[in-house]
């Protein structure tokens, strides 16, 4: 059974670089079927899309983060990563990894990992 | 690249049926049959319930069932039951490699 696994700092000061790491078990991030997603939700409020990654990386982001997020992969680790820079308040709340199938016949994010509470502060 | 609209709020009886409603544009989802749904408890992961509009997951229950018309999509519950009150997400594909997500409706079983 595929489960996915955020981990990283819970409290980031303002300006600096939001860094997370989504590790994958019982299944390869290899997979030639599907991406690899980071979706986040601020405290109270809806969920919204970051961005989208490929194994070979080909990546995919919200227009909106675009100039401020990297998402990499670390396949001989099975895990991939969110890099947010220059964080304020608004960038709080948890994220969420996901496996993410887009093809030209479905779309869906799942499963999904259980989340990691981020607080932007100083 | 807007939210998509739900209403913040639907409720029903137990054994009831409700609909909730997910309104884009033609560039998402009235553009592409890959709006997908999730349902959401408290502190918990969002889970897949519906996926290219209509499909749903092995393991989900078959009260759950999705549609779409024009750029409106909708999620169906029928035979409500009190442990079916979560938050739901819609979610569709808006184009150029990117996906937008609705803003949830908190569902109330009364």
């Amino acid at each position: 059974q595929l489960q996915l696994q955020e981990s990283g700092p819970g409290l980031v000061k303002p300006s600096e670089t939001l860094s997370l790491t989504c590790t994958v078990s019982g299944g390869s991030i290899s997979s030639i079927s599907y991406y690899w997603g980071w979706i986040r939700q601020p405290p109270g409020k809806g969920l919204e899309w970051i961005g989208s990654m490929f194994y070979s990386g080909t990546t995919y982001y919200n227009p909106s983060l675009k100039s401020r997020v990297t998402i990499s992969v670390d396949t001989s680790n099975n895990h991939f990563s969110l890099k947010l820079s220059s964080v304020t308040a608004a960038d709080t709340g948890v994220y969420y990894c996901a496996r993410h199938a887009t093809t030209v016949t479905t779309d869906w994010f799942d499963p999904w990992g259980q989340g990691t509470l981020v607080t932007v502060s100083s | 690249q807007s939210a998509l609209t739900q209403p913040a709020s639907v409720s029903g009886s137990p054994g009831q049926s409700i609909t909730i409603s997910c309104t884009g544009t033609g560039s998402d989802v009235g553009g592409y049959n890959y709006v997908s749904w999730y349902q959401q408890y408290p502190g918990k992961a969002p889970k897949l319930m519906i996926y290219d509009v209509t499909k749903r997951p092995s393991g989900v229950s078959n009260r759950f069932s999705g549609s779409k018309s024009g750029n409106t999509a909708s999620l169906t519950i029928s035979g409500l039951q009190a442990d079916d009150e979560a938050h739901y997400y819609c979610c569709s594909y808006a184009g150029s490699n990117t996906w937008v997500f609705g803003g949830g409706t908190k569902l109330t079983v009364l």
